[in-house]
């Protein structure tokens, strides 16, 4: 059973800064990654999506990598600004399905 | 071009009552996925839908359902609401169900059962 797991739960960083998010899963047989923002209550806002092919993808100032073999992929936020201040999800599908298992998501704040 | 849209975006209902709730995709999008929010459990896949056929349904008792209509518009239905049913809803559109294929959310409707 495909379990994902996001570290650290909460962050907090000051502006400026440079900062990364992690994402692991356990089972490697995934058909994409997806990463997405929430803002509070609302819903998500589709980021990145990695096929299990690519490592990379690259969308401003984000820059999503995966290692498929390992099980991870982290979330590479350049240059951080308040506005980013939200929680970061990522999600894995398993097969030729739009069926996701999300991660417990990363409440990231960007203090001014 | 407009995004996903859900209604209502509110709800209040009482124990046993049953709820409907709609969800239109972006225009040409044929897929549409259901999921449920709630602080504990976190996001959690109800059912997907495609072309009119349920492809794929999460571990939900069967007072959770849902249909898909020709036009691609999705509705859920929960019947006999629990108080542990209360959540956010979200449902996601998505073109097709290739690994190219991104999801995207509609702002979801908020359940509160009392």
């Amino acid at each position: 059973k495909q379990e994902v797991t996001q570290i650290p739960a909460a962050l907090s960083v000051p502006e400026g800064e440079n900062l990364v998010l992690n994402c692991s899963f356990t089972d490697s047989a995934i058909y994409n990654l997806q990463w997405f923002r929430q803002d509070p209550g609302k819903g998500l806002t589709s980021l990145l999506l990695i096929q299990s092919s690519q490592r990379e993808q690259t969308s401003g100032r984000l820059n999503a990598s995966l290692d498929k073999s390992s099980g991870r992929s982290t979330l590479y936020i350049a240059a951080s600004q308040p506005g980013d201040s939200a929680t970061y999800l990522c999600a894995v599908s398993g097969g030729a399905t739009n069926k996701l298992i999300f991660g417990t998501g990363t409440l990231l704040a960007v203090q001014p | 071009k407009a995004g996903v849209t859900q209604t209502p975006r509110y709800l209040i209902k009482t124990r046993g009552q049953q709820v409907t709730l709609s969800c239109s995709p972006i225009s040409g999008h044929r897929s549409v996925s259901w999921y449920q929010q709630t602080p504990g459990q976190g996001l959690q896949f109800l059912f997907e839908y495609f072309s009119e056929t349920q492809r794929n349904k999460g571990n939900f008792p069967g007072r959770f359902s849902g249909r898909q209509f020709s036009n691609s518009r999705s509705e859920m239905n929960v019947s006999t609401l629990e108080l542990g049913d209360s959540a956010l809803y979200l449902c996601a559109s998505s073109l097709g169900r290739g690994s190219t294929d991104t999801q995207y959310f509609g702002p979801g409707t908020r359940l509160t059962v009392l």
